[in-house]
């Protein structure tokens, strides 16, 4: 089976710097994913990592170690508009197929 | 862009009810998902779809089913629908293959609630 644990609330201020943990246990793992997700609003894609190593893209940046089932979020020059929900997914093995397992998600506040 | 729809935003159905939840999406992708995702247990996958005609159960399929008879659409059926079904229903679609191109694509969700 897979289990994935991330953090269930962080607060930040604008402008500071917050990252997020997601550490993972899986079988067959094939990319972790971030996504995005405001109230009431669909999860949108932010990042993917396969291979071990920072991915960076604008102010934010996502980091993965296979070999310690770990990975984070950066999220730099907070705006009031991260204020959302960050989901962790891995691809693992279930069955014949690869598929995605959500962790439950970590609700981000930024504050002024 | 892709786009990912969902035939309701709000539905509202009296427990015993048959229920229908249908998603659709443009891009021409083979994979297609059904999650619920409720406070504190986040999203769960109920059934997946990787071909016309294929599905495959995901971590909570009790008490649905699902169809897809065309490539675009993917359909979620209650067959009585209980109380504990209350939920945001989102649907996602990708492409196959691997890597970034798995990427999912999520529809705006179905808030159901049942009486």
């Amino acid at each position: 089976g897979q289990n994935i644990d991330q953090p269930t609330e962080m607060t930040a201020t604008e402008g500071a710097i917050v990252q997020i943990n997601c550490t993972y246990q899986t079988s067959g793992f094939n990319g972790l994913f971030w996504y995005q997700q405001h109230a009431g609003e669909a999860p949108t894609f932010l990042s993917y990592n396969v291979l071990d190593g920072l991915e960076e893209k604008g102010r934010f940046s996502s980091f993965l170690s296979r070999s310690k089932g770990y990975s984070y979020l950066l999220l730099k020059e907070l705006q009031m508009k991260d204020s959302a929900s960050y989901l962790c997914a891995v691809r693992g093995r279930k069955g014949g197929s690869y598929i995605p397992t959500f962790g439950r998600g970590t609700s981000l506040i930024v504050h002024p | 862009d892709v786009k990912v729809t969902q035939s309701s935003r709000y539905l509202v159905k009296r427990t015993g009810e048959k229920v229908f939840l249908e998603c659709v999406q443009d891009m021409d992708h083979e994979n297609m998902f059904w999650y619920r995702q409720d406070p504190g247990l986040g999203l769960r996958l109920i059934y997946f779809s990787y071909d016309v005609k294929m599905k495959e159960k995901g971590d909570i399929p009790e008490g649905y089913s699902v169809s897809r008879e065309k490539k675009e659409r993917f359909s979620l059926i209650l067959e009585s629908a209980s109380t504990n079904q209350t939920s945001m229903y989102l649907c996602a679609s990708s492409q196959s293959g691997t890597g970034v191109g798995e990427t999912q694509y999520f529809g705006p969700g179905t808030r159901l609630l049942v009486l």
